[in-house]
């Protein structure tokens, strides 16, 4: 069956380093894969989309890497601050279009 | 600009009862889309509607029913509410279709429990 696969353990870091965050999938060949934040007691924001056919996708301080070899798309936040702390969730388009499944996300703590 | 909409906020309902979530985007966005979040279980589709007037079956569309009223609107039904529907339910809306697609804009949510 289609797997999304997320850390479920709560990733700390400090403040101003670097925070990574991975996705993994099986059983899927996405056309699309996305990533939102979600703050307690809020519905997701959609950040970040990238192709089949990128590999890298940039805005701001995010970056997102997408390699359907390795069935792997990683999440990462450059200087992370204290407001940056909140839930992602990796999604994965079909190519019909019509269906976005989303993983059960990671919980990111950043640290003054 | 409200985005989506979603009413109620809170619910509480006892097993066997009927109610609707309401849901609506002004975005002008074609598709529309419902998920339930349980935790440990992540966002699972329920029902989408592509354009006006079409609605199809997600992944967990058993116990519910779903309304596509117009462009704006889409409605989520429950006609006899049972304790494995408790749960926090997200509408979402999007543009896109034939090979453009965008990210989903979410509501912020109805926090449903049965008893």
């Amino acid at each position: 069956s289609q797997k999304i696969e997320q850390n479920s353990e709560a990733l700390n870091i400090q403040e101003g380093k670097t925070a990574t965050l991975t996705c993994n999938y099986t059983n899927y060949s996405p056309a699309y894969l996305q990533w939102y934040r979600q703050d307690p007691g809020r519905g997701p924001v959609f950040l970040l989309l990238i192709r089949e056919n990128e590999k890298e996708k940039r805005k701001e301080r995010l970056k997102v890497t997408f390699d359907t070899t390795l069935k792997q798309s990683l999440f990462h936040i450059t200087a992370s601050q204290p407001a940056d702390s909140a839930t992602y969730l990796c999604a994965l388009l079909n190519n019909a279009g019509n269906m976005l499944t989303f993983g059960g996300g990671t919980r990111l703590m950043v640290k003054p | 600009n409200a985005g989506v909409t979603q009413t109620p906020k809170f619910q509480v309902l006892k097993t066997g009862q009927s109610m609707t979530l309401q849901c609506a985007q002004d975005m002008n966005h074609n598709s529309m889309y419902w998920y339930r979040q349980d935790p440990g279980m992540g966002l699972r589709l329920i029902y989408y509607s592509a354009s006006e007037g079409t609605t199809d079956k997600g992944e967990v569309p058993n116990g519910y029913n779903v309304s596509r009223l117009n462009k704006r609107e889409f409605s989520l039904r429950l006609e006899s509410a049972a304790p494995s529907q408790t749960s926090v339910y997200f509408c979402a809306s999007s543009e896109g279709g034939g090979q453009r697609y965008y990210g989903y804009t979410f509501g912020s949510g109805t926090r449903l429990t049965v008893v």
